[in-house]
Formats: C-alpha cells, sequence, structure tokens
C-alpha cells in the first residue's frame, strides 16, 4: 500500500541556517512526488514537484527536492531559511489514478 | 489565476444538524477531492469525483456524502453532524493526468457543538 512517512513533527531552526525536511514514500511504481506547503488558516500551496528526468528538482521561494529512489526518499532543502517560511510542510504521492497520499506533515518555526 | 473557492471559512453547527460544504473550481478541472485535516494526521481522503455524478469513496467516507451535479461545483454533505466531525475540510481538483497536482482552496474550518 502506498504510504508518505515524514519523521519530524515539529523542526525549528535559526533565520539563515539551513533547512532539510525528510520524506520517505512506500510505492510499488515510479512514484509522482510532491511537496505543499501550508500557511496557518489557509489551504495548501504546491511548492514543487517530480516526476521524471532530472532527481533535483527546483521549486517556488527558494527550495528544492532531490529524489533519491534507493533510499525512497524525498527530501526537501533551502539552503537559508527567511522568517516567513514558518509553516507546515506536506510530503504527498501521486498514482497513475489520480490518487494522492499525504504525510503527517512537518511543522517548522523559525528563530529569529 | 487558478482559484478553488470554499463557501464557508468558518461554520459553527450542533450536533445532528446537516452541513453542506461547497466548493467550486474555475479551471475545468475532471478531478474534485475533499480532504479532512487533523493535527497529526496529515490530510486523509474523504471522496473524490473523476467526472460530474460520478464519486468514489476515499479512506474515511463514514458519516459523509458528496454531491456533483456540475463539473465545476462539489459539495460535501453531513447528513447529521457529530462532534468527531470537527475538523478542517480542504478541497481540491486536478486535471486527469499523473502529472496533474492538486489545487486548493483555503479550507472550511467545521466545529460541531
Amino acid at each position: 500500500a502506498q504510504s508518505v512517512t515524514q519523521p519530524d513533527i515539529h523542526i525549528t531552526v535559526s533565520e539563515g541556517a539551513s533547512l532539510e525536511l525528510r520524506c520517505n514514500y512506500s510505492y510499488g511504481a515510479t512514484p509522482y512526488l510532491f511537496w505543499y506547503v501550508q500557511s496557518p488558516g489557509q489551504g495548501l500551496q504546491l511548492l514543487l514537484k517530480y516526476f521524471s528526468g532530472d532527481t533535483l528538482v527546483q521549486g517556488i521561494k527558494g527550495f528544492e527536492a532531490e529524489f533519491k529512489r534507493s533510499q525512497s526518499s524525498f527530501n526537501l532543502r533551502k539552503p537559508s531559511v527567511h522568517w516567513s517560511d514558518a509553516a507546515e510542510y506536506f510530503c504527498a504521492v501521486g498514482d497513475n489514478f489520480n490518487k494522492f497520499y499525504f504525510g503527517s506533515g512537518t511543522k517548522l518555526n523559525v528563530k529569529p | 489565476d487558478v482559484k478553488v473557492t470554499q463557501s464557508s471559512r468558518y461554520l459553527v453547527k450542533r450536533t445532528g444538524e446537516k452541513v453542506f460544504l461547497e466548493c467550486v473550481q474555475d479551471m475545468d478541472h475532471e478531478n474534485m477531492f475533499w480532504y479532512r485535516q487533523d493535527p497529526g494526521l496529515g490530510l486523509r481522503l474523504i471522496y473524490f469525483s473523476y467526472d460530474v455524478k460520478m464519486k468514489e469513496k476515499g479512506d474515511i467516507p463514514e458519516g459523509y456524502s458528496v454531491s456533483r451535479e456540475k463539473k465545476e461545483r462539489f459539495s460535501l454533505i453531513l447528513e447529521s453532524a457529530s462532534t468527531n466531525q470537527t475538523s478542517m475540510y480542504l478541497c481540491a481538483s486536478s486535471i486527469t493526468s499523473a502529472a496533474g497536482e492538486l489545487f486548493f482552496g483555503e479550507g472550511s474550518r467545521l466545529t460541531v457543538l
């Protein structure tokens, strides 16, 4: 069965520090992978997505993610975090039948 | 700009009331979804629809029903609201393609007293 694991529930980083949010998935075929961000009280906004090709994917707001098939991972990174990046981040897997499976989310706090 | 609009941002209802959550998208997307979001549980799929008048159960359909009479509109119905349905409800839409990502509305926060 398809599943997505985000092992970190909360992460706190200092402004200007680098960030890595972890995501592991379980899926039988080539996955379609997504990262979404949710600001408080809002819906989810797509940060980036991976379908095929280059395993390093660039997204909006300076985020990138790397697909590693051998590790079944799709970790999100940002070299220098800004206070406005404080939000909740969700990793998701999409299948060939237009269904999506979400992780439980990672809440990011940014210290001044 | 693409848009998914949920008609009510905040609702307070009483146990046993019938509740309608409405969602409209202006992107001509085939697929529409209702998710429920609870802390620590992420997003759980309630129902989705891949065409007008078509629907499929998601992972947690119990206590909910849906209606899709027009392509752009997908309604979630709680026939008899219960306190354990207090939650954030998110509507989303997508094109019919493995490459199609989800576009989300801003959510409807429902409190059942």
